[in-house]
């Protein structure tokens, strides 16, 4: 079946640097979305990825959709302390499959 | 406003006891999901309704049962068959399913045993 694994488990980055997240399929992918879940809180929904080669941005966020559709990244610029959380990706071919997220502490 | 809410926030269960936990939603849509989350793990999937009255097993579907009896509600039961349940449940909804749109998240359940 469908697996989806996300490297790295954790990132631990000094304030005001710039981090990736990277996300894989086993299989080719329909579309992949982004989460992020803060400490103590619930997943939330960033940003949805559906054409092959797709890049997005939000503000210092940048998110990626390989070629192959197989593929997907995150990458954070300047990070700051509200960047604190669990990064999720979740790929989708006939359901939603979620990556186990990479936890990124921030120090100031 | 609109959203998901999920009750208990915390719940504990004895020992070969059945508990329910409640999640509702009143943004008008159609399917909702049942999600797993143990430390240091990804969602996994436990089951999800895609329309009133029908369901599927997720990933790891032994041990819960579900209903979707309303479009607003779809409770999840742990039974004493779920051996190890102990985790943080998260219940989910998007306006069609399984995939392709955002799926909205209640702030969860965090289910112990005693």
């Amino acid at each position: 079946g469908q697996q989806v694994m996300q490297i790295p488990q954790y990132q631990h980055v000094q304030e005001g640097e710039d981090f990736t997240t990277y996300c894989n399929s086993s299989t080719t992918l329909s579309n992949i979305q982004w989460y992020k879940q803060r400490p103590g809180g619930h997943p939330v929904f960033l940003i949805q990825l559906v054409k092959s080669g797709e890049v997005k941005k939000q503000k210092r966020l940048t998110f990626q959709f390989g070629e192959a559709k197989k593929n997907s990244s995150l990458h954070i610029t300047a990070t700051q302390t509200t960047d604190v959380g669990t990064y999720f990706c979740a790929g989708n071919d006939y359901k939603l499959s979620f990556g186990a997220g990479t936890t990124v502490t921030v120090r100031a | 406003d609109g959203g998901i809410t999920q009750s208990p926030k915390y719940l504990f269960r004895k020992e070969g006891q059945n508990v329910t936990l409640s999640c509702e939603q009143n943004l008008n849509h159609d399917a909702m999901y049942w999600y797993r989350q143990d430390p240091g793990q990804g969602l996994r999937l436990i089951y999800y309704s895609q329309i009133v009255n029908d369901f599927q097993k997720g990933d790891i579907a032994e041990g819960y049962s579900v209903s979707r009896e309303k479009k607003e509600s779809f409770p999840l039961t742990v039974t004493s068959a779920q051996k190890n349940p102990t985790a943080f449940y998260l219940c989910a909804s998007s306006p069609q399913g399984p995939g392709g749109q955002p799926q909205h998240f209640g702030d969860g359940t965090r289910l112990s045993i005693l």
